[in-house]
């Protein structure tokens, strides 16, 4: 069985500063992934990060980065140089390699200017 | 455009009356699967189906059944909606089962079961 864990429902951040979201997780799964999605207002469901089990650097897109530190079971969201489109809810999940899928409880986030 | 669609965007119904929400794929993705949005609990997955003719309950598939006759399409029926299913409800696809591949996320239904 497979768990995920967000202890931050909200948070503010100042524009252009950075953030970090906490997200740790529990599997018995030797092959996972750990994926981040972004949720505006609007409420579509925007693909933002992936990290693989087995990968030895962390993923960065853009702006995004994963601090994944494996033994720790932590995969947190680093969004750099924030912007007020960053504003929306941000979930972690983590897939297994037999179909299953699970998401953390969300982290609010509010960039102010 | 590559998209996963679902539809309705919105649907008010009653207790009891079936319904189906409808999702389907352009992406010729062999994996496909259905969630429910609660506030505070994140999205937790309904049924899932790795390829044509195979699905698998997830975390929460009581009161729903699924059904994947094609590869694109992966509907969700209610047979007696209750309104503890009143949710937000999004259909995913990825390439491939597994760990290691992004989902495509539809644009959600919101479900209110009076």
């Amino acid at each position: 069985a497979q768990k995920i864990t967000q202890t931050q429902p909200g948070m503010f951040v100042q524009e252009k500063e950075a953030v970090t979201l906490d997200c740790t997780y529990d599997t018995s799964d030797p092959s996972y992934g750990l994926f981040w999605y972004k949720q505006p207002s609007s409420g579509e469901m925007i693909f933002l990060i992936y990290q693989g089990s087995y990968d030895q650097q962390n993923a960065t897109e853009g702006r995004y980065s994963l601090n994944f530190q494996k033994a720790r079971k932590s995969a947190n969201l680093v969004i750099s140089a924030s912007q007020l489109g960053d504003s929306a809810m941000y979930f972690c999940a983590i897939g297994d390699g037999w179909g299953k899928f699970q998401f953390g409880a969300g982290t609010q986030v509010v960039v102010t200017p | 455009e590559a998209q996963v669609t679902q539809n309705p965007r919105y649907l008010i119904t009653v207790t009891g009356k079936k319904l189906t929400v409808t999702c389907s794929q352009n992406m010729n993705h062999e994996y496909m699967s259905w969630y429910r949005q609660d506030p505070g609990l994140g999205l937790r997955q309904i049924y899932y189906s790795m390829n044509v003719e195979v699905t698998d309950k997830g975390d929460v598939p009581e009161g729903y059944k699924v059904s994947r006759k094609e590869k694109r399409n992966f509907p969700l029926i209610l047979e007696s909606p209750s309104p503890n299913q009143t949710s937000l409800y999004f259909c995913a696809s990825s390439l491939v089962p597994g760990p290691h591949t992004e989902a495509f996320f539809g644009q959600g239904t919101r479900l209110t079961v009076v």
